[in-house]
């Protein structure tokens, strides 16, 4: 079973605050996405990434920054922590580009004060 | 227009019963389909992959219809355990990247 593990289920931040969310998975996926999840709006793509050192902007990537040195780890950093940064993060992977399902891991629920 | 669109629901249903749920995307270069559900406050998990032939996973029929771009899940002799959110979510493109609807909400009652 493909297991994604999230750093942390529960975060409290202040504004102004630099944050790191780290995920990591277990199965050499090649791929790794980083999600917010917003009621009413559903996921949105943050940054994914294909490969080590690469990285691409999603949806919604303003305020936000990624890093990938090795390849099981992909790490979510916001520079500067606002109140409208405060949602669900949910981490993914998937195996290649081949059009398989992506598998998340349990995501972190981050509240900017 | 959203790129996936689901109906929100909820759809409040007896235990036993069949639902149905659709969801319509907009992109004809769509290569993956896929139902996940979600449950409160949990991570999105993978229901069943949709095929262009349909295919079925003991209670669960998915659907793809190309030509209308549109995608079914239907779920028969429905649980209590079945009450959770449905996404539809779709593929587009090279690097898996998915869209996802903003999901359907399913209750099931006694």
């Amino acid at each position: 079973d493909v297991k994604v593990t999230q750093s942390s289920r529960y975060l409290v931040k202040r504004t102004g605050e630099k944050v790191f969310l780290e995920c990591v998975q277990d199965m050499d996926h090649e791929n790794m996405f980083w999600y917010r999840q917003d009621p009413g709006l559903g996921l949105r793509l943050i940054y994914f990434s294909y490969d080590v050192k690469m990285k691409e902007k999603g949806d919604i990537p303003e305020g936000y920054s990624v890093s990938r040195e090795k390849k099981e780890r992909f790490s979510l950093i916001l520079e500067s922590a606002s109140t409208n940064q405060t949602s669900m993060y949910l981490c993914a992977s998937t195996l290649d580009n081949s059009n398989q399902p992506q598998h998340f891991g349990d995501g972190t629920r981050l509240s900017i004060l | 227009r959203k790129e996936v669109e689901q109906d929100p629901g909820p759809f409040n249903v007896p235990e036993g019963a069949t639902v149905a749920f659709n969801c319509t995307y907009s992109n004809s270069a769509s290569q993956s389909f896929f139902w996940y559900r979600q449950d409160c406050r949990k991570e999105p998990k993978l229901l069943m992959s949709v095929y262009s032939s349909g295919n079925e996973d003991g209670r669960f029929t998915a659907q793809l219809n190309r030509a209308s771009q549109y995608i079914s899940l239907l779920i028969r002799d429905s649980k209590l355990s079945d009450s959770a959110t449905y996404l539809c979510v779709v593929g587009t493109g090279g690097g898996n990247k998915l869209t996802f609807g903003t999901g359907t909400q399913l209750k099931v009652e006694l």
